[in-house]
């Protein structure tokens, strides 16, 4: 079964640290995308890859980077942390960035940021 | 710029009724069309796609939806639902190539 595996569930961390999130997909696609889940306001895409090294801003970049060094990793970072990120953050990967396939999304990462 | 507007936060229905949930988007070329459902403490599954070809689709555990281009509507139903179901539903619109935009979700609860 096709997997995107998100590298922790739950995760508290001080404001200021910097902090990696790490998605893995085994499924050789080539499209990563990092989302931000929040109650009344859905998903909102934050950043995307469609090749290793290579990645799109989505609509809410701001306090986040990324980076794709292997095509099955995608890990997203919070340069610096701060209370208004605290959220449930979710990967997904696809074939196509279009979604012609269906995208396949992991189980989450709740961050608290305290 | 696409967008997706999801009718109602919240649907309450009672075990057995019919379910419907409503979607609109916008989309200045033809776009693409998703229903993701999402049980608590999971990541997103989809239920159902529309991409070309048949205007009603049917996806998973008895959903279907159908693609109204005049309206510029993709709203879910089920004829009858089960608890099992309450869940939240997301609708999501792209184009060839650009990634998946999202409405704000519609939380289903279902009564005994």
């Amino acid at each position: 079964d096709v997997k995107v595996t998100q590298s922790s569930r739950y995760l508290v961390k001080r404001t200021g640290e910097k902090v990696f999130l790490e998605c893995v997909q085994d499924m050789d696609h080539e499209n990563m995308f990092w989302y931000r889940q929040d109650p009344g306001l859905g998903l909102r895409l934050i950043y995307f890859s469609y090749d290793v090294k290579m990645k799109e801003k989505g609509d809410i970049p701001e306090g986040y980077s990324v980076s794709r060094e292997k095509k099955e990793r995608f890990s997203l970072i919070l340069e610096s942390a701060s209370t208004n990120q605290t959220s449930m953050y979710l990967c997904a990967s696809s074939s196509t960035p279009g979604d012609f396939y269906g995208y396949t999304f992991g189980s989450g990462t709740r961050l608290t940021v305290v | 710029a696409q967008s997706v507007t999801q009718l109602g936060s919240h649907v309450s229905v009672s075990e057995g009724a019919l379910v419907l949930l409503r979607c609109n988007y916008s989309s200045s070329v033809p776009p693409y069309l998703f229903w993701y459902v999402q049980y608590p403490n999971q990541g997103l599954q989809l239920l159902l796609k529309y991409t070309t070809g048949a205007t009603l689709v049917k996806g998973i555990n008895g959903f279907e939806a159908e693609f109204k281009k005049s309206e510029t509507s993709f709203h879910l139903t089920k004829p009858s639902a089960h608890m099992s179901d309450a869940a939240e539903y997301f609708c999501a619109v792209t184009q060839a190539g650009t990634a998946l935009i999202f409405g704000k979700g519609t939380t289903l609860s279902v009564s005994s």
